[in-house]
């Protein structure tokens, strides 16, 4: 049980570069997140998929677009990188329901734009 | 816009001591509280979680909530130097599971 995976784990582009990060769960769960983490910003949410087949903006989609493959898999696409997505991004995922929602991160992946 | 706030820190104990953790929020409507402990270079980790008033405790960790003042606490009892990291405050927001993150406070445990 491997938990929440994210590739890659480093990543550097130069400015108006594309690349998806991908990420897995194998806990069976219905939600999955995106997040970037920057120092004094805290974490934010990119976008959210509550279920498979649903995505949902957060507070800072624009610059990204996601897609829900399928229950375990949420990417997460650069499509012409920019300096200020430098970031470490985590996504992670929970079960949807009632008041809980306890979210699992995976390890994260660094990306640093040139 | 919903908050939540935390002290940023650093706040340094020494080993043995309780560490005192602290964060409030601001939408009376929340229903789910969460404290996450993040290493230096790693991600967030689940370590509490607190759905309703009063106290919950797991080892040495001990979460306090208090829906009433919207402030809920993260005591550390016997703190070690494992436990230096930065400790993240969240709360449940909106319908569709979105956390809502707090600054987080940094603890530094001094042998």
């Amino acid at each position: 049980n491997a938990g929440v995976t994210q590739t890659p784990k480093f990543q550097v582009l130069k400015t108006g570069q594309s690349m998806t990060l991908q990420c897995a769960q194998d806990m069976n769960h219905n939600s999955m997140y995106w997040y970037r983490q920057d120092p004094g910003m805290g974490l934010r949410l990119i976008y959210y998929s509550a279920s498979e087949g649903t995505t949902d903006k957060g507070e800072v989609p624009n610059g990204y677009n996601v897609s829900r493959l399928n229950k375990r898999e949420f990417s997460l696409r650069l499509e012409s990188a920019a300096p200020s997505q430098t970031s470490v991004y985590f996504c992670a995922s929970s079960v949807l329901g009632s008041s809980y929602n306890e979210q699992f991160f995976g390890p994260g992946t660094r990306l640093t734009v040139l | 816009q919903k908050e939540v706030e935390q002290n940023s820190g650093p706040l340094s104990v020494p080993e043995g001591a309780i560490a005192s953790l602290n964060c409030t929020y601001s939408d009376r409507g929340s229903q789910s509280f969460f404290w996450y402990r993040q290493y230096s270079g790693k991600s967030p980790e689940l370590i509490m979680s607190i759905y309703s008033n009063g106290d919950k405790e797991d080892g040495r960790f001990t979460a306090q909530l208090n829906k009433a003042s919207q402030y809920v606490s993260l005591l550390i009892r016997d703190s070690q130097p494992s436990d230096s990291a930065t400790y993240l405050c969240a709360t449940l927001g909106e319908q569709g599971g979105k956390l809502i993150f707090g600054q987080g406070t940094e603890l530094s445990v001094k042998p």
